[in-house]
């Protein structure tokens, strides 16, 4: 059974960082293209970064590119989204994905990041 | 990376059909067939319902089903049943390398 489980989450002030980890089970991690998605509170779904199976291409939202950074430990099978210069826009439930065909078939329960003073 | 465009809500009685459209570009929906749809339920996680435009994950209900016209896919679902009220995205690789959502779409069952 695929397994996405999310940790990390939390609240943090304005200009702070959180690393988010996504430890994974239930396939070959390292055959898989990796995402995270976030949703604000009562909003839609917002893409925010994937990287390549192997690790060597990543891509970001413009909303997060140069403050966050999408990681993979295929040793670990293990996802990672470091955030840096936190804002408050970017509260949210982030979830973890597996890609498959271009479509996100197995989604984590999600973690809430709260950004507050 | 605009989001695609959704209607914000669509609603039907039990029984009938229903369409929800998703509309891009040239540069999204228009020039690639991966195209995909979500259901996500309150306080649910989204699920897949239809990938590459027009293809039903195995378990998903021959209810749901997807296409595409140029800049414009659709979800339609017919048989409307009380646990399809949910909130429905459709999604898009891009040009950039990129993924978009549309903004969701609330259908409401009557």
């Amino acid at each position: 059974e695929v397994q996405l489980v999310e940790s990390g989450g939390g609240l943090v002030q304005p200009g702070g960082s959180l690393r988010l980890s996504c430890a994974t089970s239930g396939f070959t991690f390292s055959g898989y293209w990796m995402h995270w998605v976030r949703q604000a509170p009562g909003k839609g779904l917002v893409w925010v970064s994937h990287i390549s199976s192997d690790g060597t291409t990543t891509r970001y939202a413009d909303a997060v590119k140069g403050r966050f950074t999408i990681s993979r430990d295929n040793a670990k099978n293990t996802l990672h989204l470091q955030m840096n210069s936190l804002r408050a826009d970017d509260t949210a439930l982030y979830y973890c994905i597996r890609e498959s065909s271009y479509a996100y078939g197995y989604w984590g329960q999600g973690a809430q990041v709260t950004v507050s003073s | 990376q605009s989001a695609l465009t959704q209607p914000a809500s669509v609603s039907g009685s039990l029984g009938q059909s229903i369409t929800i459209s998703c509309t891009g570009t040239s540069s999204d929906v228009g020039g690639y067939n991966y195209v995909s749809w979500y259901q996500q339920h309150p306080a649910k996680a989204p699920k897949l319902i239809i990938y590459d435009v027009t293809n039903r994950p195995s378990g998903v209900s021959n209810r749901f089903s997807g296409s595409k016209s140029g800049n414009t896919a659709s979800l339609a679902i017919s048989g409307l049943q009380a646990e399809d009220e949910a909130d429905y995205y459709c999604s898009s690789y891009t040009s950039s390398g990129t993924w978009v959502f549309g903004g969701g779409t609330q259908l409401t069952v009557l």
